[in-house]
């Protein structure tokens, strides 16, 4: 069983460009979560797609945007980045219903993005 | 709406001694409660959780953690830690559906 991979592992950004982050869920996790976590902060949830749906978003605006694709793989999309923007990202994936815990969430590496 | 506070920001500890991380939360409805560590560049590994039952929650690496409904409160501990136990320990609250709220974090140094 594979565990949650994601890529790239660390990137380097220009104020105002877009970034793609990828993650690949754990084999069989239908449901998969994007955290940012910012330098000696906890980890922010950003948002959630369940079966290819948005299931759900915290407090970030809409230049921070995501797709699940039938493989229950992910990705992160942001534009106009800001310096602020520079953080870890972690997906996490998770199987079950949506809203029940019949599972645990699997977080993969994260992601190193830096905004010059 | 949730919040976490994770009242010490570090904890230094010497080997074999025991150490508790302390973690108060706050929400109107009922949660899910959650310990992560973080490894240096790594993602989060799942200690332990309590989703209901006894109070008393026991967790890999030797952790358990109690829940205090009435006290809002998810202490971690460990009797004996190890020098391989020094890291980045997160409370985290849930109350459904893997949207976690996390603390800001204990960074546990520990000592020889």
């Amino acid at each position: 069983e594979t565990g949650v991979t994601q890529s790239p592992t660390h990137l380097i950004k220009t104020r105002g460009q877009q970034v793609t982050l990828r993650c690949s869920s754990q084999s069989g996790h239908n449901t998969v979560s994007w955290y940012q976590q910012a330098l000696g902060q906890g980890p922010q949830f950003i948002f959630q797609y369940y079966r290819e749906e948005e299931n759900g978003r915290g407090n970030f605006p809409p230049r921070f945007s995501g797709l699940q694709f039938p493989n229950y793989s992910s990705e992160l999309n942001v534009n106009a980045l800001e310096l602020d923007d520079s953080a870890l990202y972690l997906c996490a994936s998770s199987a079950g219903l949506a809203g029940e815990f019949t599972d645990t969430q699997y977080f993969g590496p994260g992601t190193r993005l830096t905004v010059l | 709406a949730q919040s976490v506070t994770q009242l010490d920001s570090q904890v230094p500890v010497f080997e074999e001694a025991p150490v508790e991380l302390r973690c108060n939360y706050s929400s109107s409805v009922s949660v899910y409660l959650f310990w992560y560590v973080q490894y240096p560049n790594q993602g989060l590994q799942l200690l332990l959780k309590y989703l209901s039952g006894s109070t008393l929650v026991k967790g890999i690496n030797g952790f358990e953690a109690e829940f205090n409904k009435s006290q809002t409160s998810f202490h971690l501990r460990k009797p004996s830690v190890h020098i391989s136990d020094t890291a980045e320990y997160f409370c985290a609250v849930d109350t459904g559906g893997f949207k976690t709220i996390f603390g800001a974090g204990t960074r546990l140094f520990v000592k020889a």
